[in-house]
């Protein structure tokens, strides 16, 4: 079956270390996105990459990184730069770069910081 | 300043009341506005995509429809199943990312 995957669904991470969050896709997108959804909050963009070893910061990048080495993967890393990184993290794809497309989302991974 | 704004932030609905989800944009150049389902600690499932101003799309008890200025999901006949947070999100003219709204926490009660 295609789709996205994320994992692991569930991360604890104690304060100053950095972790990093899984996110596949085997749909052959181009186009991949990270976001952050906060409890009474919208989903907010960290990043999104529409080619391979290429990037772009969202409207809340600070505190993360990326990297897109491989059409199928792009993960996120949540750095000790991060102040406040407990939240749901959701990775989406799509089949171009274009911003008509439907989003495809993975299942999610819920970070908790101790 | 593009935003989307969804209101109500939460509806209580009885099996078979029907109503609609209003989704309300001020954006400088629409591309497209999608509408998610999402349940509790899942990642959103898309419903449909509208483009222009008097589009109308259906799937199932559910219905989107779009103006100049706003979207509506009504709901007709809701069942427990249809319970979830459902997601508004638009797509501009000069951008490939999403705007998101905050969502709509819906629950119907038997």
């Amino acid at each position: 079956d295609g789709g996205i995957t994320q994992s692991p669904k569930y991360l604890f991470r104690k304060e100053g270390q950095n972790v990093t969050l899984s996110c596949e896709q085997n749909l052959n997108h181009d186009a991949m996105y990270w976001y952050r959804q906060d409890p009474g909050q919208g989903l907010r963009l960290i990043y999104y990459s529409q080619i391979v070893n290429d990037f772009q910061k969202g409207d809340i990048a600070e505190g993360y990184s990326v990297s897109r080495e491989k059409k199928e993967s792009f993960p996120l890393t949540v750095t000790s730069a991060q102040k406040n990184p407990t939240a749901f993290y959701l990775c989406a794809s799509i089949p171009s770069g274009r911003g008509d497309n439907e989003q495809f989302f993975g299942p999610g991974t819920r970070l908790t910081v101790l | 300043e593009d935003q989307v704004t969804q209101s109500p932030e939460a509806l209580r609905l009885q099996e078979g009341e029907s109503s609609s989800l209003n989704c309300s944009y001020t954006v400088s150049g629409l591309r497209g506005l999608f509408w998610y389902r999402q349940d509790p600690g899942k990642g959103p499932e898309f419903l449909f995509t509208l483009y222009s101003a008097g589009e109308e799309k259906e799937k199932e008890r559910l219905k989107a429809t779009l103006t100049k200025k706003e979207s509506f999901l009504h709901i007709t006949a809701p069942k427990p199943e249809d319970s979830a947070t459902y997601l508004c999100a638009v797509s501009l003219d000069n951008t490939d990312k999403l705007i998101f709204g905050t969502g709509t926490r819906l629950q119907v009660f038997p």
